[in-house]
C-alpha cells in the first residue's frame, strides 16, 4: 500500500543554517505530495505541495521538488529562523484512495539563536 | 473566514465515561477525517467520511464512534471501550479534488 518515510529527528540547527528533511514515498501511479507544519499545541498547516513529477512546491522560503525517479520529496530551506521551530510532516494522497492522506511520522526541528 | 473549528481545546474525562469531541467546518468540503496523535508519533486515522450519512473505519477505529448527519459536522465519541484515550485529536476536511487537508486546531483529551 501507499506509505511515506521521513528522516527521524529531532533536528537541531543554528539560526541561518541550511535545512534538509528527507522524505521518500511508496505509491503506485502518480500521487500528490505535501509538506505540513505543526507548531506546538496546534493543528497541522499546509506548507507546500506538488501534484506531478518535477513540480517544485514553495512557500515561506521552503522548497520541495517531486522526484519520481527517486520517489522523494525532500524539504529544504536555505536559512532557517527560530520561528521555523516546529514538527514537519510529509504526506501523500492518491486519487485511487479517495483522497485519503498518508502521513510520515513527523520530524521535529528546533532552531537555536 | 472559512475554516474548521474543534472544541473544546482541552478536555478531561474520568475513566469509564464517554466523551464527544466537536468538529465543524464551513468550507463546504465533502470529506472529513479524525486523526489521533500521540507524543512523538505521527497521525493515525480513526474514521473518515466522504459524504453525509456515510463513514468508514480507519486504522484505529476500535473504541471510537462517529456520525455525519450534516455536511458541516463530524463529531467523534471516545467511548469507555477505548483503552488508552489520552491523546491529541485532530479533525480535518478536504474537497474531493485532492487539494489537501485543512486541519482544526485540535482537542487534547486527558483521562483522569
Amino acid at each position: 500500500g501507499d506509505s511515506v518515510t521521513q528522516m527521524e529527528g529531532p533536528v537541531t540547527l543554528s539560526e541561518e543554517a541550511f535545512l534538509t528533511i528527507n522524505c521518500t514515498y511508496t505509491a503506485t501511479g502518480y500521487p500528490s505530495l505535501f509538506w505540513y507544519v505543526q507548531y506546538p499545541g496546534e493543528g497541522l498547516q499546509l506548507l507546500l505541495k506538488a501534484t506531478k513529477a518535477d513540480d517544485k512546491g514553495s512557500n515561506k522560503g521552503f522548497e520541495a521538488t517531486y522526484r519520481k525517479e527517486t520517489t522523494s520529496f525532500h524539504l529544504e530551506k536555505g536559512s532557517v529562523q527560530v520561528s521555523d521551530s516546529a514538527v514537519y510532516f510529509c504526506a501523500l494522497t492518491h486519487p485511487n484512495t479517495g483522497n485519503q492522506f498518508y502521513f510520515g511520522t513527523g520530524t521535529s526541528l528546533t532552531v537555536i539563536p | 473566514d472559512g475554516g474548521i473549528t474543534q472544541s473544546p481545546k482541552y478536555l478531561f474525562r474520568k475513566e469509564g465515561q464517554n466523551v464527544t469531541l466537536s468538529c465543524e467546518q464551513n468550507l463546504n468540503h465533502d470529506a472529513m477525517y479524525w486523526y489521533r496523535q500521540d507524543p512523538g508519533q505521527g497521525l493515525r486515522l480513526i474514521y473518515y467520511s466522504q459524504i453525509v450519512n456515510d463513514f468508514q473505519k480507519g486504522d484505529i477505529a476500535e473504541g471510537y464512534s462517529v456520525s455525519r448527519e450534516k455536511k458541516e459536522s463530524f463529531p467523534l465519541t471516545v467511548t469507555s471501550a477505548q483503552k488508552n484515550p489520552t491523546a491529541f485529536y485532530l479533525c480535518a476536511s478536504s474537497s474531493t479534488r485532492g487539494a489537501g487537508y485543512t486541519f482544526g486546531s485540535g482537542t487534547r483529551l486527558t483521562v483522569v
